[in-house]
């Protein structure tokens, strides 16, 4: 079964808007991290938040943590039609690096 | 995509053959991991391998196997027992830098039965 639950399934938005995801998951975590995927690549890791860690930004990437409500936000702002991808979260809960995926948010950023 | 490659990136296989997926890394990694991922879903874990001679079952190994003679290699074979091959298949090598584990996944392959 999933780990982390995505929403929304999909984000439509207009260039220099801001896209928001969210990712929530069941069990502790070690971490939490999210990836991009670009239509039939492989993943890119963006950024990852440690289960001590409440806010972190990379960029134009903010993402924080509530590990009370066992979820996350990834924040982009400024979006660019170049951000159109699909971004996943992905949970750590051993101690060695095995990470369970979401099911993904496919953002599409109009020019 | 992190010194890992992934050959072919399309193959296609008739029902009933067994196929092998290539994964190859430079990164001197020891760990490394297969994962499977079907139109519009998540990665699912498929095996992993922590160490040369070594591997572990992930979520959904079942019509799968795996081999790691070398440390820098972690082929995959889809044997004719998989009942629904057709997918997008994606090798990754964890990346460790102090207590953060990231993964770089390599480019993928495509696996159409037809």
């Amino acid at each position: 079964s999933q780990q982390g639950e995505e929403d929304p399934q999909a984000l439509s938005i207009q260039e220099g808007e801001n896209a928001t995801m969210n990712c929530s998951y069941k069990t502790s975590i070690n971490n939490l991290q999210w990836y991009r995927q670009n239509s039939g690549r492989g993943l890119v890791h963006l950024i990852l938040i440690r289960s001590n860690e409440r806010e972190k930004h990379s960029g134009r990437l903010r993402v924080t943590l509530d590990t009370s409500k066992k979820s996350s936000s990834l924040l982009i702002t400024a979006s660019r039609a170049a951000d159109t991808a699909s971004y996943f979260c992905a949970t750590d809960t051993t101690s060695y690096g095995k990470l369970t995926f979401g099911q993904g948010t496919i953002l599409t950023v109009h020019p | 995509d992190g010194g890992i490659t992934q050959s072919p990136k399309y193959l296609f296989r008739k029902e009933g053959q067994n196929v092998t997926l290539s994964c190859e890394q430079n990164l001197n990694h020891d760990a490394m991991y297969w994962y499977r991922q079907d139109p519009g879903q998540g990665l699912r874990l498929i095996y992993y391998s922590q160490i040369v001679n070594d591997f572990q079952k992930g979520d959904i190994a079942e019509g799968y196997s795996v081999s790691r003679e070398k440390k820098e290699s972690f082929p995959l074979t889809v044997t004719s027992a998989q009942k629904n091959p057709t997918a997008f298949y994606l090798c990754a090598n964890p990346w460790s830098s102090g207590a953060q584990d990231t993964q770089y996944f390599g480019p993928g392959t495509r696996l159409t039965v037809l």
